[in-house]
């Protein structure tokens, strides 16, 4: 299957510091890329779809400004969440779409677990 | 094993045994299904996808099969092996929604 590679796999910063989560397709090409979040032992919930060369479309409740979502290549979508706090505690994790409308696979990259002191 | 619906999030099987996941999924008007396995910390992984115009597909040790009456999903492992334990979700997708919505998963503990 497609390979996503998300880095870091994990990250610990103090409170007010803003995190970089980075989404590669690394052998193939994605116009499409969503970002997840996952609490402990619950579903994947959707945060944003992320479109190359254009603004990502946020989910209900998902405050823009807070999740900062930049797809600039056919490869590459990046999650910055500004100012962490605790409650932004959480495990993300970016999706690629592969394939036409008939025939579309999403595969995942490995997550980010990320800790808020 | 089995378990039904989702009023069961863990399913403990003996390895070797066959399991059944099942999964009720929201939309009437849903076309594509997808098995996910994500064991613990990781992403989840593709196991087996199928559209609606099947009612069941095969893949390596997995079948998934779909009755679209009861919008009812439903994962057989064959042989389930230590290395099957992880939590499993099934996706929907619907036409005119641009990404896939996920189940609440079911863990699968298999017992040496």
């Amino acid at each position: 299957g497609a390979v996503v590679s998300q880095h870091p796999s994990r990250v610990i910063c103090k409170s007010g510091t803003s995190v970089k989560i980075e989404c590669r397709s690394l052998d193939f090409q994605a116009t499409t890329m969503f970002w997840y979040r996952q609490f402990p032992k619950k579903s994947l919930m959707l945060m944003a779809t992320s479109n190359e060369g254009s603004k990502a479309t946020y989910e209900q409740g998902v405050e823009k400004d807070k999740f900062l979502i930049n797809h600039a290549s056919l490869t590459l979508s990046t999650l910055t969440v500004t100012s962490a706090h605790p409650e932004d505690s959480s495990f993300y994790i970016c999706s690629a779409k592969v394939g036409g409308t008939l025939n579309e696979k999403l595969f995942f990259g490995s997550g980010t677990q990320l800790s808020v002191l | 094993g089995e378990n039904v619906g989702l009023h069961l999030p863990t399913l403990s099987v003996q390895e070797g045994d066959n399991s059944i996941i099942n999964c009720a999924y929201s939309n009437s008007a849903s076309d594509y299904f997808i098995w996910y396995k994500q064991e613990s910390g990781k992403g989840p992984q593709f196991i087996i996808d199928i559209r609606s115009n099947m009612d069941k597909r095969q893949g390596q040790r997995v079948t998934v099969l779909l009755n679209k009456t009861v919008k009812h999903l439903s994962l057989q492992i064959a042989a389930t092996q230590p290395g099957d334990s992880a939590v499993y979700f099934c996706a929907e997708n619907y036409p005119g929604r641009r990404a896939l919505t996920f189940g609440s998963g079911t863990r699968l503990q298999v017992q040496p």
